[in-house]
């Protein structure tokens, strides 16, 4: 069955190391994957799309990997600040003829002073 | 600046009401998408449309209907609600039919069937 795994636990980490956080799937063939910022209370808001024909994509502090022979796509936060606390969710696409999403349950990244 | 909004922050209702929730997007998008969100099973599509008076079942349809008579607008009707409806409902939006940009999230609407 098709699965989309993000850390369950929550990531703590001090303010100003880079954090990492890790999205694996299974019995998915993504064309690309996106990843988001959701803060308790309210929508998700994006943060990064790419696709399966690249690698890493960056903005300003923020670096996405994408291997699609390890399935897996790797979400860079550097300097990290207590601002950037919020839970992280990738959600997959291209997979069918229409634009959805299918996404993982999230990881949660305390980042304290 | 993009926005999407929702009819209602929060809302109680009780069994068996039929409950409209109204989604209103501003980007002149395709696309508009309903989902529910709650804890442990995260986000999860009801249903999804690509155009006006076009609708297409999500994941998880059932007990819920949709409408879409205007490009700008997608309503979210729960004929009955139950106790099991309860949950965080999430409205996006996006551009784009089958290579998709990103979704734009409305604030979403906590309802709460008693």
């Amino acid at each position: 069955s098709q699965k989309i795994e993000q850390n369950s636990e929550a990531l703590n980490i001090q303010e100003g190391k880079t954090a990492t956080l890790t999205c694996n799937y299974t019995n998915y063939s993504p064309a690309y994957l996106q990843w988001y910022r959701q803060d308790p209370g309210r929508g998700p808001v994006f943060l990064l799309l790419i696709r399966e024909n690249e690698k890493e994509k960056r903005k300003e502090r923020l670096k996405v990997t994408f291997d699609t022979t390890l399935k897996q796509s790797l979400f860079h936060i550097t300097a990290s600040q207590p601002a950037d606390s919020a839970t992280y969710l990738c959600a997959l696409g291209g997979q069918s003829g229409y634009s959805t999403l299918t996404f993982g349950k999230g990881t949660m990244l305390l980042v304290s002073p | 600046d993009v926005k999407v909004t929702q009819s209602s922050r929060y809302l109680v209702k009780r069994t068996g009401e039929k409950v409209f929730l109204e989604c209103v997007q501003d980007m002149d998008h395709e696309n508009m998408f309903w989902y529910r969100q709650d804890p442990g099973l995260g986000l999860r599509l009801i249903y999804f449309s690509y155009d006006v008076k076009m609708k297409e079942k999500g994941d998880i349809p059932e007990g819920y209907s949709v409408s879409r008579e205007k490009k700008e607008r997608f309503s979210l009707i729960l004929e009955s609600a139950s106790t099991n409806q309860t949950s965080m409902y999430l409205c996006a939006s996006s551009t784009g039919l089958v290579y998709s940009y990103e979704q734009y999230f409305g604030p979403g609407t906590r309802l709460t069937v008693t």
